[in-house]
């Protein structure tokens, strides 16, 4: 059975600071993997999408990797700014088929001070 | 982009009462919707998985008489909460896979709270 799990549960930094939010995953045979941002209350935002033949994707001052073969991935925040606080979700999809679902993690709430 | 309209965002009913949560996809066909509840400071758990015009599947532990789908449309899934309890209080949301077949669109989620 996949779980998934990250580390920290939460974290806490002066803004600015480069930061590194860690995910592993028990089975590594996946399809691809999905890092999320949900503000309290609300919804998923997706933030980046790693299919498994890729090792890492990027968008503005986000940039996530996957090692597949070790179950691991990681989403790094460049220069964080207050308005990155939020919880951050990592979310492993198993098959390519339709009716396949995701299985997420507990987040890591990140809090950036001013 | 992408947007999975979930109504209503929050909702207040006493026990014993059914709530309805309504999930459309408004810029493209969802054949699939997975509906999961999130508890205070726990990860997203899947609840069931609707195919457009066919039976749900649900999880193990799901209660399908409890929790009712129906997946009429390609745009429309409905999650119907029957005789809720306080213990079903909890964060509902629902997922489309899609646009593409890579990810998923997430509404934007229904704060139940059974008085």
């Amino acid at each position: 059975k996949q779980e998934v799990t990250q580390i920290p549960a939460a974290l806490s930094v002066p803004e600015g600071e480069n930061l590194v939010l860690n995910c592993s995953f028990t089975d590594s045979a996946i399809y691809n993997l999905q890092w999320f941002r949900q503000d309290p209350g609300k919804g998923l935002t997706s933030l980046l999408l790693i299919q498994s033949s890729q090792r890492e994707q990027t968008s503005g001052r986000l940039n996530a990797s996957l090692d597949k073969s070790s179950g691991r991935s990681t989403l790094y925040i460049a220069a964080s700014q207050p308005g990155d606080s939020a919880t951050y979700l990592c979310a492993v999809r198993r098959r390519e088929q339709a009716g396949t679902a995701l299985i997420f993690g507990k987040g890591t709430t990140l809090s950036v001070s001013s | 982009g992408a947007v999975v309209s979930q109504h209503p965002s929050w909702v207040i009913c006493k026990s014993g009462t059914s709530v309805k949560i309504e999930c459309r996809s408004l810029d493209f066909q969802a054949t699939t919707m997975f509906w999961y509840r999130q508890f205070p400071k726990q990860s997203l758990m899947l609840m069931a998985t609707s195919n457009e015009g066919s039976k749900a599947t649900y999880e193990q532990g799901v209660e399908k008489d409890k929790f009712l789908i129906n997946h009429a449309s390609l745009t429309l899934s409905t999650l119907t909460v029957t005789s809720a309890h306080p213990e079903d209080s909890s964060f509902y949301i629902c997922s489309a896979r899609g646009p593409s077949n890579y990810g998923y669109t997430f509404g934007s989620g229904t704060r139940l709270t059974v008085v």
